[in-house]
Order: structure tokens, then C-alpha cells, then sequence
């Protein structure tokens, strides 16, 4: 149980092309959802908190135009790179967590997206 | 907001030794702390968690032992075998509604054969 899907697994676009990921919750519902960014080497940044039925809540520095969030049922949310650019290039994970649970997150398998 | 520091960034122990990674945190008021594995372009994986009512949580050859006074928790891994090579990191939920997770910075831990 608790599994995360994401799609794609990996993208390369042309930059100012606008790329979009999908994260699943295939066997719960998840009213939150987080989307992080991780880049080589380094941790997983939180980039944005997303709720089912209400805007996205994005962390400092994140621009929220350009990250775009759509969370519209309980097991789906999306998350919209804008005109993509080379320096977006990087490791996209999303979370879920189980509407029960308060705590623990699962994770979905990640979105590889490099920007040329 | 909650800070959470992480060392040692990178560990080798000999296979069947034990490893330590250690983490501090700022907010007095987080309240739960997962432990998650992550292998080379893979999901982090959640290996054990820890709750503030809790001081020490073991599953087989993993442990985690938290110091709520010092604000601090340690992952502990005997018996260590090369499938446990991976990056681990420690996490502390964010008091809030949000619960969000902070992350540490990660350890690579190489368990040589």
C-alpha cells in the first residue's frame, strides 16, 4: 500500500518549452501532496506544498508563476514547468501523504527533466 | 523555521561493522522525525521514524534514538551489509499545519566489502 506514482520518469525539452509532471497516489487518498527539487549530490528542497482543492503553497524563492500547481482530486497533482530553462534542469520528486496519517510521507519515484 | 543539520556527509565502514549518522534540530517543537534511504536516481525511501513521546525505536538491524532536550537523533545500523550503500537522510517535521518535512543535507554511506 501508500504508492506513489510519477509521470514521466524522465523529459528533455527544448528551452522555453513548458514541461508537465505528474504525481499519483495510487492506493490512498492525499489531500496534501509536496513537490521537492533535488539536485545532483545535494538534499531534497521543498519547493511547494500542494492542497487538494486550494492553491499551492510555495516556499521563498519559488516563483509560483513559473512552477505552476494544480492539485484537483485527492490523488492527483501537477506540477507545470513554464518556458523551462537549462537551470531548471534537475530531479523532480513529489510526496503523498494518506489523509489519516498526519506524519508520514511517501514518495513517488521521480521526474528527470533536462532542459537543453 | 526548522534547521536540520546532518553529519557526517560521508561514511565507509567495513561490511558487518556498525554506522552512526547524526542530525540536531532547532524547533523545539517538531515532533517527528523519518529516516529515509535513497539509492542513486531513486525515491527516498522511509527505513524508520521516530516520534517525540518515543526515545528510542528499533527494527532489526536499524535504530534511531532521539534526545528531545538536546534536540538531537541518531540513526544506527549494525550489522551493515553493501546493499545498505545509499544516501540516508534524516528529517524533522515542521510544526505547522502543513507539516512539512525539513530535510537534512544527506550522508553517503559505502559499506565496503
Amino acid at each position: 500500500g501508500a504508492v506513489v506514482s510519477q509521470h514521466p520518469s524522465w523529459v528533455i525539452c527544448k528551452s522555453g518549452t513548458s514541461v508537465k509532471i505528474e504525481c499519483r497516489s495510487l492506493d490512498f487518498q492525499a489531500t496534501t501532496m509536496f513537490w521537492y527539487r533535488q539536485f545532483p549530490k545535494q538534499s531534497l528542497m521543498l519547493m511547494a506544498t500542494s492542497n487538494e482543492g486550494s492553491k499551492a503553497t510555495y516556499e521563498q524563492g519559488v516563483e509560483k508563476d513559473k512552477f505552476l500547481i494544480n492539485h484537483a482530486s485527492l490523488t492527483l497533482s501537477t506540477l507545470t514547468v513554464t518556458s523551462a530553462h537549462p537551470e531548471d534542469s534537475s530531479f523532480y520528486i513529489c510526496s503523498a501523504r494518506i489523509t489519516s496519517d498526519q506524519e508520514t510521507q511517501y514518495f513517488g519515484p521521480g521526474t528527470r527533466l533536462l532542459v537543453l | 523555521g526548522e534547521n536540520v543539520e546532518q553529519h557526517p556527509s560521508t561514511l565507509s565502514v567495513q561490511e558487518g561493522d556498525s554506522a552512526v549518522i547524526k542530525c540536531t534540530y532547532s524547533d523545539s517543537a517538531s515532533n517527528y522525525f523519518p529516516w529515509y534511504k535513497q539509492e542513486l536516481g531513486k525515491r527516498p525511501q522511509l527505513i524508520i521514524d521516530i516520534r517525540s513521546n518515543v526515545g528510542e525505536k528499533k527494527d532489526q538491524r536499524i535504530a534511531v534514538t532521539l534526545n528531545k532536550t538536546a534536540k538531537h537523533f541518531s540513526l544506527h545500523i549494525t550489522e551493515t551489509q553493501p546493499e545498505d550503500s545509499a544516501v540516508y537522510f534524516c528529517a524533522a517535521h515542521l510544526s505547522g499545519s502543513a507539516r512539512q518535512l525539513t530535510f537534512g543535507s544527506g550522508t553517503q554511506l559505502t559499506v565496503l566489502p
